[in-house]
């Protein structure tokens, strides 16, 4: 079993629909949480970080869910530059800072 | 503001070729990393440096060195290439402190063919 898991999608959906990405890890002992953003052919970059919480990035959403160990991303009124690959990112714990990547999942906003 | 840069962003080799990708950072981070990235799959971890003058092994570092040659520069050598290495390659960099979440910093990739 893959340690951080995602649909690969792809999710295609029209602009300014709401989509909803989950994502689950194995390690219950897993400290930080990130949803990291990756155009085609490029690298990946911080979208946000995800708090116990949950947290609020203008119209993206993070949610945690620590007792069944998912993770999840809203983005509302979906536009046309939102179309990339989310990636789901779990800190392992101990150690140092090492970064356990989902293999994506891919959305596309069409017009 | 360059970030994190890396060097070739192409590259072919014929099996049991050797080559070096070079990585370099100006935010003045501590730590750097090197991962692969292939289809299907997440970015793995080869090797990363959490501060200058070390180096330790990640998930997959089979086949790969590497060299933290100072506080910017982080390299990685190929000593014999085969087909499997044929990946993307993305170097990274992270601050380390008091805050608990780091994110790391990704430099452009370096597309490697292995023939």
């Amino acid at each position: 079993r893959k340690e951080v898991e995602q649909d690969p999608g792809p999710f295609n959906v029209p602009e300014g629909a709401t989509v909803a990405f989950n994502c689950t890890y194995s390690n219950s002992a897993s400290q930080s949480f990130f949803w990291y953003r990756q155009d085609c052919r490029k690298e990946p970059k911080l979208l946000m970080s995800v708090y116990s919480s949950g947290n609020e990035d203008g119209r993206f959403t993070a949610q945690l869910n620590r007792a069944s160990q998912y993770i999840s991303l809203l983005i509302r009124d979906s536009k046309l530059s939102d179309s990339a690959t989310y990636l789901c990112v779990v800190k392992r714990p101990g150690g140092y800072n090492k970064l356990i990547f989902g293999a994506g999942t891919r959305l596309a906003v069409h017009p | 503001n360059a970030g994190v840069t890396q060097t070739p962003k192409f590259q072919v080799l014929k099996t049991g070729q050797s080559m070096t990708l070079q990585c370099a950072q100006d935010m003045n981070h501590n730590s750097m990393y090197w991962y692969r990235q292939d289809p299907g799959m997440g970015l793995r971890l080869i090797y990363y440096s959490a501060s200058e003058g070390t180096t330790d092994k990640g998930e997959v570092p089979n086949g790969y060195n590497v060299s933290r040659l100072n506080k910017r520069e982080f390299s990685l050598r190929l000593e014999s290439a085969a087909p499997s290495q044929t990946s993307v390659y993305f170097c990274a960099s992270s601050g380390t402190g008091a805050r608990r979440n780091q994110p790391q910093h990704f430099g452009d990739g370096t597309r490697l063919s292995i023939l």
